[in-house]
């Protein structure tokens, strides 16, 4: 079946640091790659996709790219900012399956 | 454009009482997704709508559990009768044209429940 891990947190990063999101993906077909947000007490928002192969998605720094050869999606911003800390879920959607399949979230912290 | 809305924003009830939880999708959009997020299971989607029309309620967890589209404005997720399991925020997303072409989702913000 379609599904999607992506790496346990808490991740706790200082501000300015590097980040990096680990998503890989199981998925009939070829599927559409998302990453959501979800600041604390709201709803999920798109922060980025990709719906092929070698697309890289960008959005706010964050960016991710599309790997058909490792089946991943991995999330990168270069210099994080306390703002950037929610949880963060990578996601794929499939051709003729119109539901959209979420990883358990990443909860990231940013301390200043 | 005012978004996904839900009520209620919070709710608190005994076991064993139904909750109606409700949802205004986009204007113009034809799916609806009811979605339910807990710490151990993550974000699971429950049931979605197309056109109005129940097309996957194959999450829905057991009989207790009913959702209704009776238009395209309005959508309703049932529990009746609630337990504390059920603890959880729900969640309810609309898009146009569905996913499978890489479309987004739009989610409200929640109903957060709480079964005592």
């Amino acid at each position: 079946g379609n599904s999607v891990t992506q790496m346990e947190g808490p991740v706790t990063l200082s501000e300015e640091a590097f980040l990096t999101i680990n998503c890989t993906y199981t998925a009939t077909g070829y599927p559409s790659l998302f990453w959501y947000v979800q600041y604390p007490g709201e709803g999920l928002q798109l922060l980025l996709k990709a719906t092929k192969a070698d697309d890289k998605g960008s959005n706010k720094g964050f960016e991710a790219t599309y790997r058909k050869e490792t089946t991943s999606f991995h999330l990168e911003k270069g210099s994080v900012q306390v703002s950037d800390s929610a949880v963060y879920f990578c996601a794929l959607s499939v051709r003729r399956d119109d539901k959209i399949i979420f990883g358990k979230g990443t909860r990231l912290h940013i301390l200043p | 454009d005012a978004g996904v809305i839900q009520s209620p924003r919070h709710e608190v009830t005994e076991m064993g009482q139904e909750v109606t939880l409700r949802c205004k999708p986009i204007s113009g959009h034809d799916y609806l997704f009811w979605y339910r997020q807990t710490m151990m299971r993550g974000l699971e989607l429950l049931i979605y709508f197309n056109n109005n029309v129940p097309i996957d309620d194959s999450g829905m967890p057991e009989d207790r559990f009913s959702a209704k589209m009776p238009n395209a404005s309005f959508s309703t997720l049932k529990i009746q009768p609630s337990e504390p399991r059920d603890s959880a925020v729900y969640f309810c997303a609309s898009s146009l044209r569905g996913t499978s072409s890489g479309n987004t989702i739009y989610f409200g913000e929640g109903s957060w429940l709480t079964v005592v």
